[in-house]
């Protein structure tokens, strides 16, 4: 199994700032994965982070909005910037261990008002 | 494009009796994974049960199980002896490797809401 720490847990930020979102994997890994889980719905990959190299991001979502570093095999942050009230969401970060499943951080609940 | 269907949005069933929640899903794909997570008010994804396509038996986690149909690309979770602990939101999930090594995709449906009765 991996143990992933997500950290903030929640947030309450002002329209306008940017938060970073950090998660620490306890073991290396390849890919790293970003959600955002808006209220009440599913899972939706924001981008996949690989180590070395720039993120590639799911359509809708851009790099500017969401910048995200990779420093190591085992951490990475995702930024979301110049918030505005429709960025209130649970972003979960994620791995997958070859031939197990996907593993989760807890979450961070952010609400920008 | 893979897609995940949950068709019921919201279940609920008396504590110790059985429930199954449904699942279908479209690929071209022969080799990928299927999951069913739950996602409890607490916010932290845990895996309740997974299963290899290539598997013709049906995975069993405990009280968990799961009917897996290949060909009509089905994978329905059934709960037993339900527990007011199960409450939660349940999203099926596919995975299949894209491109070389170790990169996946991950395609979650929509989630069933579960609630368990005393």
């Amino acid at each position: 199994s991996a143990v992933i720490s997500q950290k903030p847990s929640r947030d309450i930020c002002q329209r306008g700032t940017s938060l970073t979102i950090q998660c620490q994997v306890d073991s290396q890994v390849t890919m790293m994965f970003w959600y955002r889980q808006q209220p009440g719905q599913s899972l939706t990959l924001i981008a996949t982070a690989n180590q070395g190299s720039e993120a590639t991001y799911e359509s809708g979502f851009v790099i500017d909005k969401f910048p995200i570093s990779r420093p190591n095999l085992t951490f990475s942050t995702l930024t979301v910037s110049n918030m505005s009230p429709e960025d209130s969401s649970i972003y979960l970060c994620s791995v997958v261990r070859l031939d197990t499943e996907a593993f989760f951080g807890q979450g961070t609940r952010l609400t920008v008002v | 494009a893979q897609t995940v269907t949950q068709s019921q949005p919201e279940m609920s069933v008396q504590e110790a009796e059985t429930v199954t929640l449904s699942c279908t899903y479209d690929t071209s794909e022969n080799n990928y994974y299927l999951f069913w997570y739950k996602q409890p008010p607490s916010r932290q994804m845990i895996l309740v049960i997974r299963q290899e396509a290539y598997k013709q038996q049906n995975a069993t986690e405990n009280r968990f199980s799961v009917n897996f149909q290949k060909a009509a690309k089905s994978f329905s979770l059934k709960i037993s002896d339900s527990q007011l602990g199960d409450t939660a939101m349940y999203f099926c999930a596919f995975m299949k490797q894209v491109g070389g090594g170790s990169n996946y995709k991950l395609t979650f449906g929509k989630g069933t809401l579960l609630t368990v009765n005393p």
